[in-house]
């Protein structure tokens, strides 16, 4: 079946400007995941959705960092007034509900900020 | 809140050797702890996990070890291939539903032939 997808692939884009990335999860997840990958760096967790709850936004660097999921599938991750030290690799995972915690990661967005 | 150290950053072997990576964590009640593979240009993938009611999992080239007292776990590679060459990521979270997972910095290992 169809994995996570994402979009777009890449994105560049002027320091200053608003940015949205798009997130695809697999049919039949409740859970979507937002990570970001630095340049040779790990993987850091930013926020994450389950179901109807309240999402955890607890890995958002700042306030110019924002997640909404829609009808509990698509998820768009918006970056207000977009810095240079936002460029990174942004990776979506979802999963099936808690019993299954396996997370599927999606291609990525590659985003550049000039 | 949950904090993963990875050790080796970069781990180099010939091919044929076996390779070890390590991870500690911090806190006590993670009990899910996967392994994600990543190559160049490449997502994260899934390679193997293991839950804390076991202490090892094997699956082919590939087994985990886990020690709960010591809060630490292992993932090992034996026969190693110039396909295996790749960023090895270790997490960990709590079984409960929608737990973020808490990433290791990543281990770069490198099999020459």
């Amino acid at each position: 079946g169809a994995g996570v997808s994402q979009s777009p692939s890449n994105k560049v884009t002027e320091k200053g400007k608003d940015v949205e990335l798009r997130c695809d999860p697999i049919s039949g997840h409740t859970a979507l995941y937002w990570y970001r990958q630095s340049l040779g760096q790990g993987l850091e967790f930013l926020i994450y959705f389950q179901g109807n709850s309240a999402p955890d936004k607890s890995g958002l660097p700042s306030d110019r960092f924002s997640a909404e999921r829609t009808g509990g599938s698509v998820s768009t991750l918006t970056i207000q007034r977009t810095q240079q030290e936002d460029s990174a690799v942004y990776l979506c995972a979802s999963s099936l509900d808690g019993l299954k915690e396996t997370q599927y990661f999606g291609p990525g967005t590659r985003l550049l900020v000039l | 809140g949950e904090n993963v150290e990875q050790h080796p950053s970069t781990l180099s072997v010939q091919e044929g050797d076996s390779a070890v990576i390590k991870c500690t964590y911090s806190d006590s009640a993670s009990n899910y702890f996967p392994w994600y593979k990543q190559e160049l240009g490449k997502r994260p993938q899934l390679i193997i996990d293991i839950r804390s009611n076991v202490g090892e999992k094997k699956d082919q080239r590939i087994a985990v070890t886990l020690n709960k007292t010591a809060k630490h776990f292992s993932l090992h590679i034996t026969e190693t291939q110039p396909e295996d060459s790749a960023v090895y990521f270790c997490a960990a979270a709590l079984n409960q539903a929608g737990t973020a997972l808490i990433f290791g910095k990543g281990t770069t290992l490198s099999v020459s032939s």
